[in-house]
């Protein structure tokens, strides 16, 4: 069993759909990063979180260190958001998950 | 800022040539990470850096690999020989501490023949 899961693996919405990722590990983590990997291949670390939850313009990341489970939630996603986004935790080193891919259609 | 730099962007070339991926940090980064990204195991820390010295080489596949940091604003990954297996994109990131946040480079893909 991975230490990091994220589901759903695939994911296509629809533009202006709310879309929830999430991240499930099984590991004592300093901190959680939701990162985003555009096709082209780059990586963007979209936030770093230990505790509550952050906000940055449409997404939205929420942690619960008891049930060690975080989310990634896009309101009114656009199809600019169609991405790869991985979760990783810090432990003594970074640990990431497989990553979701979304797709969003106009 | 430039951002994390990477070079070369791509590079193709045969078994059992030597290999040398580059890395500039983020001037005042004192962590620099390299990372390896394939389909089959997704992004993978090969080894970790902090203050130019190597903290962390335990991903580091095997002697076929080797990575230096000379000074706080270079780094290289090097492979030699390299094998048809790592074919890959190796990514170069950087941050202030090892628990901030990230700073990823473009990466480098790279294809051995």
């Amino acid at each position: 069993k991975n230490e990091v899961e994220q589901s759903p693996q695939n994911l296509t919405a629809q533009e202006g759909e709310f879309i929830t990722i999430n991240c499930s590990y099984s590991v004592g983590i300093s901190a959680l990063h939701w990162l985003q990997q555009h096709p082209g291949g780059g990586i963007v670390s979209l936030f770093m979180l230990s505790s509550g939850k952050k906000k940055h313009g449409r997404l939205i990341a929420t942690i619960n260190i008891q049930e060690k489970h975080s989310s990634l939630h896009i309101t009114a996603s656009h199809p600019r958001d169609s991405a790869v986004y991985i979760c990783a935790v810090n432990t003594d080193k970074l640990i990431f998950g497989t990553g979701t891919r979304l797709q969003v259609f106009p | 800022d430039a951002g994390v730099i990477q070079s070369p962007r791509h590079e193709v070339t045969e078994m059992g040539q030597e290999v040398t991926l580059r890395c500039k940090p983020i001037s005042g980064h004192n962590s620099l990470f390299w990372y390896r990204q394939t389909m089959m195991r997704g992004l993978e820390l090969l080894i970790y850096f902090n203050n130019n010295v190597p903290i962390d080489d335990s991903g580091m596949p095997e002697d076929r690999f080797s990575a230096k940091m000379p000074n706080a604003s270079f780094s290289t990954l090097k492979i030699q020989p390299s094998e048809p297996r790592d074919s890959a994109v190796y990514f170069c990131a950087s941050s202030w501490d090892r628990r901030a946040p990230l700073h990823f480079g473009n990466g480098t893909r790279l294809t051995v023949t």
